[in-house]
Formats: C-alpha cells, sequence, structure tokens
C-alpha cells in the first residue's frame, strides 16, 4: 500500500510569492490534516479536512488555505509568503472511520520543505 | 488553553541504558494521548497510542508509555534503548473524536553504541 505521497519535496519561494503543496493520502483514506513543523516550535496544526469539507481549523492567518477533491487528494495555499512560512509542511492522512475502527491515528507524509527568502 | 509539554528536548544515552521521556498535557474533556517518531530521514510514525482503559499501553519497539490522570502526564518509557533508537520523538494529543492534534516540541534521543 502505497504510504502519503507530498509534492514538491522541495522549493525555494520569495517574500510575496504564493505557494501550492499538494498530498495524495493513503487509498481509503479520507481524513487530510496539515502540519507545520519548524524547529523549537515542533508541529502545529493547520486544518483538517474530511470528504471535501474543512472540518477543524488552527490558529494561522487567513493567508494558509486549503481543499481538498472528491478523490481526497488536499492541496494547500500560502498567499503572500512572509520569511517565516519557511517550515516543513506535513501532510497526515487517516481513514477517520467511526466506531471501534476508529484508531486517530495519523499516517505522515515526508513533507514539503519550503524556504521563503 | 490546550498545549503540550515535553520537557526534555535533548537526550543522550548509552546502549541499554533505560529511558523515560516525559509529556505533560492541558486539555480538557476527553483526551487521546500519542507518541510518534521519526527516525533520521524518515516521516513520523505512530510509536503507541492511549484512548481508554489500561493507563499502561505497549507500543512497537518494546516501548510503553503511562498514562497518568492526576498528573496530566503520558510519559513515554524503554528498559533498554538500542542505537536504532536514535531519533525524534513527539508527544501528542487530541479531543476524542476529532482529528486536531497538538504536538509537543520533540525530544531528540541520541543513543551511543
Amino acid at each position: 500500500k502505497a504510504g502519503v505521497t507530498q509534492t514538491p519535496r522541495y522549493l525555494i519561494k520569495t517574500r510575496g510569492q504564493q505557494v501550492t503543496l499538494s498530498c495524495s493520502p493513503i487509498s481509503g483514506h479520507r481524513s487530510v490534516s496539515w502540519y507545520q513543523q519548524t524547529p523549537g516550535q515542533g508541529l502545529q496544526f493547520l486544518f483538517e479536512y474530511f470528504s471535501e469539507t474543512q472540518r477543524n481549523k488552527g490558529n494561522f492567518p487567513g493567508r494558509f488555505s486549503g481543499r481538498q477533491f472528491s478523490n481526497s487528494r488536499s492541496e494547500m495555499n500560502v498567499s503572500t509568503l512572509e520569511l517565516g512560512d519557511s517550515a516543513l509542511y506535513l501532510c497526515a492522512s487517516s481513514p477517520r472511520t467511526s466506531g471501534r475502527a476508529n484508531t486517530g491515528e495519523l499516517f505522515f507524509g515526508e513533507g514539503s520543505r519550503l524556504t521563503v527568502l | 488553553a490546550q498545549s503540550v509539554s515535553q520537557h526534555n528536548h535533548h537526550v543522550i544515552l548509552s546502549e541499554a541504558a533505560s529511558l523515560e521521556l516525559g509529556c505533560n498535557y492541558s486539555y480538557g474533556g476527553t483526551v487521546n494521548l500519542f507518541w510518534y517518531v521519526q527516525y533520521p530521514g524518515q516521516h513520523l510514525q505512530l510509536l503507541l497510542k492511549y484512548f481508554s482503559g489500561d493507563p499502561l499501553v505497549k507500543g512497537i519497539k518494546g516501548f510503553e508509555a503511562e498514562f497518568i490522570k492526576s498528573k496530566f502526564s503520558f510519559n513515554l518509557r524503554k528498559p533498554s534503548v538500542q542505537w536504532s533508537d536514535t531519533a525524534e520523538y513527539f508527544c501528542a494529543a487530541g479531543t476524542s473524536g476529532t482529528y486536531k492534534y497538538i504536538f509537543g516540541t520533540g525530544t531528540r534521543l541520541k543513543v551511543l553504541a
């Protein structure tokens, strides 16, 4: 079973630009979450999508947005990039089933490393 | 405010030493607790989780964690570490039924051969 795939793996942008990151979840997983990982801050929750709807949102400015498609693939977008947006952006998928099968476990991709100059 | 704290940022141990990594959380309601590990060059993966029931949970690779509700703690333990346990360890918490998790800042463990 293929894991969570994130593209691109590395990218460099300049301040003011915008960026779109893509995430393909594990087949059959319908929930996709996004996290920002920076040294010293650990992982910070951005948002979670399930059935093409944003279910939860973290404390990030409106420049950070996302969406999910009918095939569960997800994209996140950051507009008007700032130097502080340099980070590893992690995508995680989960089956998000109900009842006893709901393990709550997140399956992470390897991340997209964004550098803003 | 909800939070997860890991007090040990860097830990260095010799092989066969015992390990205990601290994790404290501040959360209202029913909380689910997790430990994730990130080996060098690899993605984060689940070590173990606690939802309810027996407060002593066992995970992969000989790791275990104990949920102590009165102390708001979920410490990770391993009786005898190996060089291959060198990794970064993250504690995480989330309200039951949601998929919004708060992670600690991580503990970098280095095991000397």
